[in-house]
């Protein structure tokens, strides 16, 4: 099945800082999704992007899906970021979707 | 309009019990998902439905069934319990029109197996 690598594991920020979140995958794909699982848990959607860039305020993702791999864009950190970060996959015309090992990251104040 | 939602939200069971976890979506998509998330990991594909009537394993299906009982409904149920499903259980649930595929998810469900 396809590997999907997300990197760093673990990034300490302080409030205010910018960062960057990467993940990389095996296969091509036709559907990729950035989540933020929040301390208590809850899965939030950030991006549905198989490929180009969008933004949301503060955030922002790059996929290059040739390349395969995806950046997250967090800027002007805020303590609320706190959480994990994880991206999903789906090769394409298939329902699977496989889940990286996601990035946990600490914003600090 | 609510989204995703799962029951129970926490759930405690003894070794060999049994117990169904529900799913219900009001989005009218045509797809349903359950994972689970172990602690310090990402989450991983139980089963999924395709599309009312279609059922298909995933990642991790064994000791798992499920039942599409409708467009909106999902269920997961463990026959026997055992310590090695102690998780979180997530649903999620997806249009699938086209290309269009993203995946939304429910709040969970705690389940502990003693």
């Amino acid at each position: 099945g396809i590997q999907v690598e997300q990197s760093p594991p673990d990034l300490i920020l302080q409030e205010g800082a910018n960062s960057t979140l990467r993940c990389n995958f095996s296969d091509s794909v036709n559907n990729l999704q950035w989540f933020h699982q929040n301390p208590w848990g809850q899965l939030i959607n950030l991006f549905y992007i198989p490929s180009g860039t969008k933004q949301n305020g503060r955030l922002s993702a790059t996929t290059v899906a040739t390349e395969r791999y995806s950046l997250l864009y967090i800027s002007s950190s805020q303590t609320t970021d706190s959480g994990v970060y994880f991206c999903a996959v789906a090769p394409g015309g298939y329902q699977k979707v496989t889940f990286g090992t996601g990035t946990k990251l600490q914003v600090i104040p | 309009n609510a989204g995703v939602t799962q029951t129970p939200k926490f759930q405690v069971l003894k070794t060999g019990q049994s117990m169904t976890l529900q799913c219900a979506q009001d989005m009218n998509h045509n797809s349903m998902y359950w994972y689970r998330q172990d602690p310090g990991m990402g989450l991983r594909l139980i089963y999924y439905s395709a599309s009312e009537g279609t059922t298909d394993k995933g990642e991790v299906p064994n000791g798992y069934n499920v039942s599409r009982l409708n467009k909106r409904e999902f269920s997961l149920r463990l026959e026997s319990a055992a310590p090695s499903q102690t998780s979180v259980y997530f649903c999620a649930s997806s249009p699938r029109g086209g290309s269009y595929n993203e995946q939304f998810f429910g709040p969970g469900t705690r389940l502990t197996v003693l």
